[in-house]
Order: structure tokens, then sequence, then C-alpha cells
């Protein structure tokens, strides 16, 4: 079966440091491969996405890119702002059936002024 | 932002008795799920449906019942709520294809959530 991995959080960072957050994944087929965010009451927000090998998917001055050799799709930003303090889900998508994702379990993000 | 509202956003309800949650759509997205979110759980798939009256169980399924008339409006009954069901419930839809191939993303609702007592 399919399942994600991301490294366990909360995830503390002062602001304008540089921001990794691990993802790896392991799937039967070729996924598609996301990041969402879920901000404080809200629901998750699609953030990024790839969907092939070496594809880099960017937003908001975060990028991570779809690496099948190591299976992984790490999440980087390199300057923090507290703004940017939310929950962070890495999912992946493989085609057919009814496309349901397989989330992380979500690593929770907190910059400091 | 996709059109989704989900109703109520908040509910307290005792122990026993129905309720009902509403997910509502103006994107004519053909694919509908409900999640609930729980502190050291994650996101856990309630139930999904492909079309209006095409639905199907998730992994915590247990409790819950849906439905599907209409595309734009997704049901989630729980049928006798227990105190175990208090937590955050969020809709999601999805429609594969429409921002390119392999583009599966899920547009989420803004949640409700449900307090038992």
């Amino acid at each position: 079966g399919n399942s994600v991995t991301q490294m366990e959080g909360p995830v503390t960072l002062s602001e304008e440091a540089f921001l990794t957050i691990n993802c790896t994944y392991t799937a039967t087929g070729y996924p598609s491969l996301f990041w969402y965010v879920q901000y404080p009451g809200e629901g998750l927000q699609l953030l990024l996405k790839a969907t092939k090998a070496d594809d880099k998917g960017s937003n908001k001055g975060f990028e991570a890119t779809y690496r099948k050799e190591t299976t992984s799709f790490h999440l980087e930003k390199g300057s923090v702002q507290v703004s940017d303090s939310a929950v962070y889900f890495c999912a992946l998508v493989t085609s057919g059936g009814s496309y349901i994702p397989t989330f992380g379990r979500g690593t929770s993000l907190i910059v400091h002024p | 932002d996709a059109g989704i509202t989900q109703s109520p956003r908040h509910k307290v309800t005792e122990t026993g008795t129905p309720v009902t949650l509403r997910c509502h759509q103006t994107e004519n997205h053909r694919y509908m799920y409900w999640y609930r979110q729980d502190p050291g759980h994650g996101l856990r798939l309630i139930h999904y449906s492909y079309g209006v009256k095409d639905t199907d169980k998730g992994e915590v399924s247990d409790g819950y019942s849906v439905s599907r008339s209409k595309t734009e409006d997704f049901l989630l009954t729980l049928e006798s709520a227990t105190s175990s069901q208090t937590s955050v419930y969020f809709c999601a839809i999805s429609e594969p294809g429409t921002s390119g191939r392999y583009s599966y993303e899920q547009y989420f609702g803004p949640g409700t959530r449900l307090t038992v007592t």
C-alpha cells in the first residue's frame, strides 16, 4: 500500500531562518505528490504539487522537488516568516481508483519573530 | 478559492442524538470526501463519493453514513452521536484532470467542530 512519512514536529525557527521539512513515501504505481498547509482554525490548502520525477513545485517561496530515486519530496523555504506558522502535510495520490490521497501526519511549524 | 462551504461550523450535541453535517460545493467536482481530524491521528477518511448516489467507505466509517443526492451536496450523518466522535470534520472535493494530467489535488472546506457531550 501507499504511505507517507513526515518528520515529527514541532519545528521551531526564528524569522528569516531556512526551513526544511522532510517527506518520504512508498507507493504502488507512479504517484503525484503534494504539500498542503493548514493555518489555525482553517481547512487544508494546496501549497504546491509535482506530478513526475524531477519536477519542482513552488509557491509563496516554498519549493519541493520530486525525487524518485530517494522517494522523497522535501519542503524548503529560504527565509521563513511568522505568517508561515502552520501545519504542513505531505500527501500522495496514485492514478486510478477514487483518487484518495495518502496523507502524512503533518508537521507543525512555529516561527518566532 | 474553491467554493466549498460546510454547515454548521460549530455544533454541540448530546450523546445518542443524530447529527447531520452538510458540505456544499459550487465547483461541480465529481469527487467529494469527508475526513475527521484529531490530535495524534492526522486526517482520517470517513466516506467518499465518486458521483451522485455513488459512495463508499473510508478507514473510519463505523457510526457514520453519507448521502449524495445532488452533485453539489454531500451529507454526513452520525446516527447516534458518541463522545468518540468529538472531532473537527472536513469536507474535500476533487476533479482529476482539471488542472492538467495527474492533477489529483483536493480542495478543503473550512471544517465543522463537533462536540458530543
